[in-house]
Formats: C-alpha cells, sequence, structure tokens
C-alpha cells in the first residue's frame, strides 16, 4: 500500500540556519503531496502542497518540489526562526485515498 | 468563522469502558474524517462520514464507529477501550462530494482529543 517515508528527529538547529526535512514515498498512480505542520497541543495545519510532479508548492518561507522521478518532496526552509518549532508530517493522497501521513520530525529552533 | 472544534479536549478511561468524541466541522463543510495519532507518529485514518455514511474505512477493527448528523457534525464511539487505544483523535473537515480523497480540497484539522486508557 501507500506509504511515507521521513527523515527521523529530533532536528535541532540554530536561528536562521537552513532547514532540509527529507520525505519519500511509494504509491501507485500519481498522489498529492503535503506538509502538516503540529504546534504543540494543537491539531495539524496544512503548510503546503502539491498535486502534480514538478510542482513547487511553498508557504511562509517553506518549500517543496514535487519530484516524481525520485518519489520526493523534502522540505526546505532558508532561514528558520524560533516558531518555527513544532512537528512536521509529510504526507499524501492518492486516488481513492484518504491521507497517509509519515511519523513526523520535530524540529527545534534555538535563539 | 469558526474552524474545526473537538470535545472534549482531554479524556481518562479504564479498559473496557466505551467512549464517544464529538466533533463540528468548520463553516460550510459537508465531510468529516476521524484519525488516531498515537505518542510520537503520524495520523491514521479511521473512516470519513459523507452525506450521513460511511465513505471510506482504515485498517480498524470493529469496535471503532462513527456517525454524522444532518448538521454536519459526527461523533466517533470506541468500545471495549484496550490501552493501545490512547492516543489523541483527529478531527478534520472538508468540502466535496467524499469522493475526491485526492486532497485538492484541503482538509482543516481541529485540535484534537486526548483519550488515555488506564
Amino acid at each position: 500500500g501507500d506509504s511515507v517515508t521521513q527523515m527521523e528527529g529530533p532536528v535541532t538547529l540554530s536561528e536562521e540556519a537552513f532547514l532540509t526535512i527529507n520525505c519519500t514515498y511509494t504509491a501507485t498512480g500519481y498522489p498529492s503531496l503535503f506538509w502538516y505542520v503540529q504546534y504543540p497541543g494543537e491539531g495539524l495545519q496544512l503548510l503546503l502542497k502539491a498535486t502534480k510532479a514538478d510542482d513547487k508548492g511553498s508557504n511562509k518561507g517553506f518549500e517543496a518540489t514535487y519530484r516524481k522521478e525520485t518519489t520526493s518532496f523534502h522540505l526546505e526552509k532558508g532561514s528558520v526562526q524560533v516558531s518555527d518549532s513544532a512537528v512536521y508530517f509529510c504526507a499524501l493522497s492518492g486516488g481513492n485515498t484518504p491521507l497517509v501521513f509519515g511519523k513526523g520530525t520535530r524540529l527545534s529552533v534555538i535563539a | 468563522d469558526a474552524g474545526v472544534t473537538q470535545s472534549p479536549t482531554h479524556l481518562i478511561k479504564t479498559r473496557g469502558q466505551q467512549v464517544t468524541l464529538r466533533c463540528s466541522p468548520k463553516s460550510g463543510h459537508d465531510t468529516v474524517s476521524w484519525y488516531q495519532q498515537a505518542l510520537g507518529q503520524g495520523p491514521q485514518f479511521i473512516f470519513q462520514y459523507y452525506e450521513e455514511e460511511e465513505r471510506q474505512r482504515g485498517n480498524f477493527p470493529d469496535r471503532f464507529s462513527g456517525h454524522q448528523f444532518p448538521n454536519y457534525s459526527s461523533e466517533l464511539n470506541v468500545n471495549a477501550l484496550l490501552l493501545g487505544d490512547s492516543a489523541l483523535y483527529l478531527c478534520a473537515s472538508s468540502l466535496g462530494s467524499g469522493v475526491d480523497l485526492k486532497g485538492n480540497q484541503p482538509q482543516h484539522f481541529g485540535d484534537g482529543t486526548r483519550l488515555s486508557i488506564l
């Protein structure tokens, strides 16, 4: 079945550092890909999405490009802030299937 | 504009008991999905409701059941609780026919209900 694998955390960075969180997927067909963020004590918020190959999703300085050839959707941000500290989930939804999530990557940004 | 609201926020039960969790979707949304998020894991799909019917179901036993009301709100019921049912239960709402689960209609999540089984 469909699955998502993302890098294990926790990831600890200094403020203004460059962020990459790797995500690869396995799916039949051409799924839509997502990054969700979960702040402490809260539900999930959609951060960005891409619905077809080579699409780039972007929001709040975060970017991810749908790479069909490498089945990847890595999350990047050029300069992280303390307020970016959260758990990040990569997810896919393919065909007539609901969201399938990775295990999440905890990011801590220190001042 | 109220987002997705879930109640209660926290709940403690003992093994063998039954529990009901509630969800009100975002205004204008007609589709509700439920997810279970165990500690340190990503959410796992339980089921989705549209037009008061269960449209899709994940790999969860029959102890997990649900309902959707005419006002689109939803309940998740879990019978014969096990220790392994301890988790954060998330409700997500979206607008759509319920058939298009590919994600073209974004899902909005509530803050969840934290269920602890003793």
